[in-house]
């Protein structure tokens, strides 16, 4: 397996346009996250679903963030409009159900610069 | 929520010596504890994990100690190796059989090892 897939590696835009970031998890995995990191605030938790359906979103940090996952292989995280507190590396991370294995498996992170 | 606190923020060794690191969980509910390693460029991986019914776990030259009493787990690496330096990630989660595996991340350790 390629393990989870993120797209774009990076990401510039200017402020006020709209970013999409893409995320294709690990055949099998029933569960997927969005992180946000930065230097100030560390590894952060947006939103998790459970098979496609999204089960914590209080990690979301306001109504300029949303995100959706159409099917078991496919979310995307956007941002509309983007500001330049916005720059981050964005992790897609996905794990197998409880009761089999807990690891979660990160992506290798887009990297989004706000202008 | 939980809490995570991660101490030191930066750790400097010697190839060869030891490291500590050390985290603090605010939930008494949380009972699994996984730990982090994300080399530059790339997302984190897991390392180790120790769920509450274990005191400590080893694997090689890591090791991870948990105190449920005092709400801390340490990860201990012996035998630096230049390869080992990283930004470590500690973590806590509360994971009911029925939930999903929400993960609460400490703010990381960024380890170098002098050659």
């Amino acid at each position: 397996d390629a393990g989870v897939i993120q797209s774009p590696r990076h990401e510039v835009t200017e402020m006020g346009q709209e970013v999409t970031l893409r995320c294709k998890p690990i055949s099998g995995h029933d569960y997927l996250f969005w992180y946000r990191q930065t230097m100030m605030r560390g590894l952060e938790l947006l939103i998790y679903f459970n098979n496609n359906v999204p089960i914590d979103d209080s990690g979301m940090p306001e109504d300029r963030f949303s995100a959706k996952m159409p099917n078991a292989s496919f979310s995307t995280l956007k941002i509309q409009p983007s500001e330049p507190r916005d720059s981050a590396v964005y992790f897609c991370a996905s794990s197998f159900r409880p009761g089999s294995d807990n690891e979660q498996f990160f992506g290798p992170g887009t990297r989004l610069t706000v202008l | 929520g939980e809490n995570v606190e991660q101490h030191p923020s930066t750790l400097s060794v010697q190839e060869g010596d030891s490291a500590v690191i050390k985290c603090t969980y605010s939930d008494s509910a949380s009972n699994y504890f996984p730990w982090y390693k994300q080399e530059l460029g790339k997302g984190p991986q897991l390392i180790i994990d120790i769920r509450s019914n274990v005191g400590e776990k080893k694997d090689q030259r890591i090791a991870v100690t948990l105190n449920k009493t005092a709400k801390h787990f340490s990860l201990h690496i012996t035998e630096t190796q230049p390869e080992d330096s990283a930004v470590y990630f500690c973590a806590a989660s509360f994971r009911p059989e029925a939930a999903g595996n929400k993960l609460t991340f400490g703010g990381g350790t960024r380890v170098l090892v002098k050659p």
